[in-house]
């Protein structure tokens, strides 16, 4: 069983609304990611997060808001979301930030619909 | 910049048969990191195997086993006597070694295993 655990499973929201999703490990991990996967489409990197700071943000737009409260937890806030989000959101964590010699661990994934 | 390229969109093989996923990569990286990944149905990404750059020793692990080519920058993945619970969709990564861990996936390869 995966030790990176992700609520809730499905989630379908309306463009309106405000949601979040939510993503905790308790490996001791202090890099912990968001990757989005559309169908049929390879992960896509959004966030990274070291040592509870944003080090990266590949372009995302501000409706997608990622926050991480402690080493452990990790929130993607969602607000006016279009249908084209609709995806399988994936959070990940591994060990050190400072090297890429880690193995990424990822969750079971959140499946997003808006419509 | 990196790249990793899996030509094989989709393989269908009867069980108990071998097969073997490609994975081709590009960097300009000397040290870097090979990653393998299983995503069955329900969504979770399935660390499979790491390898890093400077160690072309071939890997076994049961059924599976890894190929690391340098030589042909290949990292080819075969499972021995198929079995039908290894239908899944089967990823290779890259990872380069300086900065931020961010992996680059491969389109991904949809393997079934036919009864």
């Amino acid at each position: 069983d995966t030790e990176v655990t992700q609520t809730p499973k499905h989630l379908v929201m309306g463009m309106t609304n405000k949601k979040s999703l939510k993503c905790e490990q308790h490996m001791g991990h202090r890099a912990m990611y968001w990757y989005k996967q559309k169908a049929k489409k390879p992960p896509e990197l959004m966030f990274v997060y070291s040592y509870e700071k944003l080090s990266i943000n590949e372009s995302v737009p501000s409706r997608f808001s990622p926050e991480c409260p402690n080493s452990s937890l990790l929130n993607l806030h969602l607000h006016a979301l279009q249908p084209e989000d609709s995806a399988l959101y994936l959070c990940a964590s591994s060990q050190d930030p400072r090297t890429a010699r880690n193995t990424i661990y990822f969750g079971e994934g959140s499946w997003l619909t808006v419509v | 910049a990196q790249k990793v390229t899996q030509a094989q969109t989709e393989i269908s093989v009867v069980e108990k048969e071998d097969v073997t996923l490609d994975c081709v990569y590009e960097t300009r990286d000397t040290t870097y990191y090979l990653f393998w990944y299983k995503q069955p149905p329900s969504g979770e990404l399935v660390f499979l195997i790491r390898r890093n750059s400077f160690d072309e020793q071939n890997e076994i692990s049961g059924r599976y086993s890894w190929n690391f080519q340098k030589s042909t920058s290949s990292f080819n993945f075969t499972i021995t006597a198929s079995q039908v619970v290894d239908s899944a969709v089967y990823f290779c990564a890259l990872s380069e070694a300086m900065g931020a861990q961010k992996l680059v996936f491969g389109q991904g390869t949809r393997l079934t295993i036919n009864p």
